[in-house]
């Protein structure tokens, strides 16, 4: 299994500005995935972080808007830049570490961020 | 395109049984996951189906038809503490995980 920490937990931001949302596992994993949940909708893959490179964005997600850091194998940012009241979403880390043969993902607490 | 299709919403009594179905239209299939997630949390692993037929996990049972692009969440003696949102999810030829919108289960006394 994977004990994953995300921060902050929830936050009220300003239109216009950027937020920074920390991740850190308590064991090295290859790829580290970005979610989006808004709500009532069904998790949105925003991109997949991996160490040593640079991340791959899904469909309508943009590095501009998005920037991710992967500085090792432990930890990953996602920040949300110029936020718009759109943004507000529960913003969720995950990982699925390779000792798991159903290859199930783990995921952190979630960063719900209201933008007004 | 790619879907996930499960029920919005459903209501059950505490001790009862209820199923909750997903089906899937994927570009091709390497298994589906049912995850749950309670208000405010993050979602966490129930169980995985590769291959067709039942798994049964103590209350909570899995089950898979490929040729139907079809599967159920069977959930027994229902709780308080089962309120929750239940996900299904499939991954694709991709290795890719496409989820559903989720299936918001609530519980009676």
């Amino acid at each position: 299994s994977a004990v994953i920490s995300q921060k902050p937990s929830r936050d009220i931001c300003q239109r216009g500005t950027s937020l920074t949302i920390q991740c850190q596992v308590d064991s090295q994993v290859t790829m580290m995935f970005w979610y989006r949940q808004q709500p009532g909708q069904s998790l949105t893959l925003i991109a997949t972080a991996n160490q040593g490179s640079e991340a791959t964005y899904e469909s309508g997600f943009v590095i501009d808007k998005f920037p991710i850091s992967r500085p090792n194998l432990t930890f990953s940012t996602l920040t949300v830049s110029n936020m718009s009241p759109e943004d507000s979403s529960i913003y969720l880390c995950s990982v699925q570490p390779g000792i798991s043969d159903t290859g199930e993902l783990f995921f952190g607490e979630g960063s719900r961020l209201t933008v007004l | 395109g790619q879907n996930i299709d499960q029920p919005t919403e459903m209501t059950a009594t505490e001790g009862a049984i209820v199923q909750i179905n997903c089906t899937y239209q994927t570009s091709g299939f390497n298994g589906l996951f049912w995850y749950q997630q309670h208000a405010g949390e993050a979602p966490t692993f129930l169980s995985y189906n590769v291959l067709d037929g039942l798994e049964e996990k103590g209350r909570f049972s899995s089950f898979l038809s490929r040729s139907k692009g079809y599967s159920y969440l069977l959930l027994k003696e229902l709780q308080m503490k089962d309120s929750a949102s239940y996900l299904c999810a499939v991954l694709d030829s991709n290795y890719q995980l496409i989820w559903g919108a989720g299936t918001k289960l609530i519980i009676k006394p």
